[in-house]
């Protein structure tokens, strides 16, 4: 079981700079989750996905936020343009259905410019 | 409206120790519990879970958790810490058949070698 994949570890860009961030859940897992992770907030739901799908995006926190899961094996956060607010650590989350556990991946470390 | 409320921002203790960790939840219905356990730098893991069943949970590396319906409490516990437990717990409650977790602030444990 190789877990939820997450890239890059780290990012560090200039602030109006477009940033992507990937996800690869555990494979058979039909659901996926979007957290952010500041001090000030803890943590927080952005986007949830069932069979691909989103179902809940209530959390995404503007426009330039957008997620999407072209397939059952990866999905992508966006932010574009970046702003330095949005410095956090992006978590992705998968679970075998809505009611089992959630797997973390070790998440993106986002710095802002 | 529904919540977690992790009573201590920070705990410390010194090796071999007893922990409880308080956990109480505000939800209307039936409760799915979760401990979660983050080490520093890491991702989130699962410690353990209540589903239905045994309100005394058994999770990994020692740790156990008591259900008590009445209370709205799922307190943490753990007769004897290790240095290696220091880390940031969270608490998490969703409904029975919601895929949304609500999610506690966080306990910050530091145990002193």
């Amino acid at each position: 079981d190789a877990g939820v994949i997450q890239s890059p570890r780290h990012e560090v860009t200039e602030m109006g700079q477009e940033v992507t961030l990937r996800c690869k859940p555990i494979s058979g897992h039909n659901s996926l989750f979007w957290y952010r992770q500041t001090m000030m907030r803890g943590l927080e739901l952005l986007i949830y996905f069932n069979n691909n799908v989103p179902i809940d995006d209530s959390g995404m926190p503007e426009d330039r936020f957008s997620a999407k899961m072209p397939n059952a094996s990866f999905s992508t956060l966006k932010i574009q343009p970046s702003e330095p607010r949005d410095s956090a650590v992006y978590f992705c989350a998968s679970s075998p259905d809505m009611n089992q556990p959630q797997h973390f991946g070790d998440g993106t470390r986002l710095s802002i410019l | 409206a529904q919540s977690v409320s992790q009573h201590n921002h920070h705990v410390i203790l010194s090796e071999a120790a007893s922990l409880e960790l308080g956990c109480n939840y505000s939800y209307g219905g039936t409760v799915n519990l979760f401990w979660y356990v983050q080490y520093p730098g890491q991702h989130l893991q699962l410690l353990l879970k209540y589903f239905s069943g045994d309100p005394l949970v058994k999770g990994i590396k020692g740790f156990e958790a008591e259900f008590i319906k009445s209370k709205f409490s799922f307190n943490l516990r753990k007769p004897s810490v290790q240095w290696s437990d220091t880390a940031e717990y969270f608490c998490a409650v969703k409904g029975n058949s919601n895929y949304q977790l609500i999610w506690g602030a966080g306990t910050k444990l530091i145990i002193k070698p």
